[in-house]
């Protein structure tokens, strides 16, 4: 256990609506990490927040956004979701920000876009 | 551009022999190389990882690498695999100026009884 926790577990739902994925990162880091894995595109930085502040962008879409709260926890919003969006979506954390960092995974949250 | 590469996508093991699994990467800058490893239905574990220093790095689960700058190489290894090790590997890169871990496609291991 990492001590990074994703809920949900699982995600089922249709074309064109909206999603919340939550993560609350190991209890004492800063930076949190979101990350989609699927099988035609493997891994992919999506977006980094530190203590607050969105750190560094990677292949995030425009329909995709998110957050770090004041108690540290994310949210990554998916909107108008399309089949493509299927993946398994996963949340790191890392105590401060840095190419050094140990990443600390969560178990992920599997989202099915029918 | 940045990059890694992990040539094997399937590598099948009979428990007990040794395993070598191959990365390698393209960074313009100094590298900081990791390893992770994930099982079925669960998110990345830290195998190891690589900054500076003694070249042959130890991990976890008796796993060791060893980074070759010449080659661009950051292989992983392990003299003696167990059932349990089955899972997908993944070897990742990072550096000072780009924090973002860019990831290899991962090599899948087979353990065969």
């Amino acid at each position: 256990d990492s001590g990074v926790t994703q809920t949900p577990k699982h995600l089922i739902t249709a074309t064109g609506q909206r999603v919340t994925l939550r993560c609350s990162p190991r209890s004492g880091d800063l930076s949190v990490y979101w990350y989609q894995q699927s099988l035609d595109q493997g891994l992919q930085f999506l977006i980094q927040y530190y203590n607050g502040e969105e750190r560094a962008k990677g292949n995030i879409l425009e329909r995709f956004s998110a957050q770090q709260f004041p108690d540290l926890h994310s949210e990554l919003n998916l909107s108008s979701l399309e089949l493509g969006d299927s993946a398994l979506y996963f949340c790191a954390s890392s105590p401060r920000t840095g190419g050094r960092e140990t990443q600390y995974f969560g178990p992920g949250t599997r989202l099915l876009v029918l | 551009a940045q990059s890694v590469t992990q040539p094997d996508i399937h590598i099948t093991v009979s428990e007990g022999a040794s395993l070598e699994l191959r990365c390698n990467y393209s960074y313009g800058a100094t590298p900081y190389l990791f390893w992770y490893v994930q099982s079925p239905g669960q998110g990345l574990q830290l195998l190891l990882k690589y900054f500076s220093g003694d070249t042959l790095v130890q991990g976890i689960k008796g796993f060791e690498a060893e980074f070759k700058r010449s080659q661009s190489s950051f292989n992983l290894r392990k003299p003696s695999v167990h059932w349990s090790d089955a899972a997908e590997y993944f070897c990742a890169v990072s550096g000072d100026s780009n924090y973002q871990l860019i990831w290899g496609a991962g090599t899948k291991l087979i353990i065969k009884p």
